[in-house]
């Protein structure tokens, strides 16, 4: 069955520390995967994408993610948070498996304490 | 560019009423998608439209229907609102079905239906 999978519907870091956000799916065909980050009552915004090639993947606001194959894993991470980073992120994840449609994770909400 | 713009921003109805939600993009994209927005679900595909003249469910299409008016508009009715369809709904677009292109989302509609 298809199916994205974020661990931990909530995450509070201090400004400066690291961000991590995990995201797990399932699919036995090669898949294509998305960061999307929602600002409070605003439309989603991508933040990177993997398709091919590197599976390291920078994106924007200083944010990159890493495809592990082996993993099924698409973590976001970013050195250092900053106060404007809190926000709800979402994965994603288009294969054809999954009829070639975007299927999301539920998300995960990030706060950022000073 | 103004994007995907959506109309309107929110919306209260009464059990049994109801309304259209508009869309529309200026980007020139072939494809335009309708989602809903729950707490702790992420975002769930509504309809799809691949390309003008074409329509397909997705996820979640009971009491909704959608029209793909021409290029750049994408509507989603509702025709008898029921409490459970309170939600946010996000129009989206992107240049093809073609899996390794992102989605760009619009700002979203709040429904609440009473």
């Amino acid at each position: 069955a298809q199916s994205v999978t974020q661990l931990g519907s909530h995450v509070s870091v201090s400004e400066g520390a690291l961000v991590l956000l995990r995201c797990n799916y399932s699919s036995s065909v090669p898949p294509y995967l998305f960061w999307y980050v929602q600002y409070p009552n605003q439309g989603l915004q991508l933040l990177l994408k993997y398709t091919t090639g590197a599976t390291l993947v920078k994106g924007i606001n200083g944010f990159e993610a890493e495809f592990k194959k082996s993993e099924t894993s698409f973590h976001l991470t970013k050195p250092s948070a900053h106060m404007s980073d809190a926000a709800e992120y979402f994965c994603a994840v288009r294969t054809m498996e999954y009829g070639n449609k975007l299927v999301f994770g539920a998300g995960t909400i990030l706060r950022v304490k000073s | 560019n103004a994007g995907v713009t959506q109309t309107p921003k929110f919306q209260v109805l009464k059990t049994g009423q109801s309304m259209t939600l508009q869309c529309a993009q200026d980007m020139n994209h072939n494809s335009m998608y309708w989602y809903r927005q729950d707490p702790g679900m992420g975002l769930r595909l509504i309809y799809y439209s691949a390309s003008e003249g074409t329509t397909d469910k997705g996820e979640v299409p009971n009491g909704y229907n959608v029209s793909r008016l021409n290029k750049r508009e994408f509507s989603l009715r509702l025709e008898s609102a029921a409490p459970s369809q309170t939600s946010v709904y996000f129009c989206a677009s992107s240049p093809r079905t073609l899996i390794s292109y992102e989605q760009y989302f619009g700002p979203g509609t709040r429904l609440t239906v009473t």
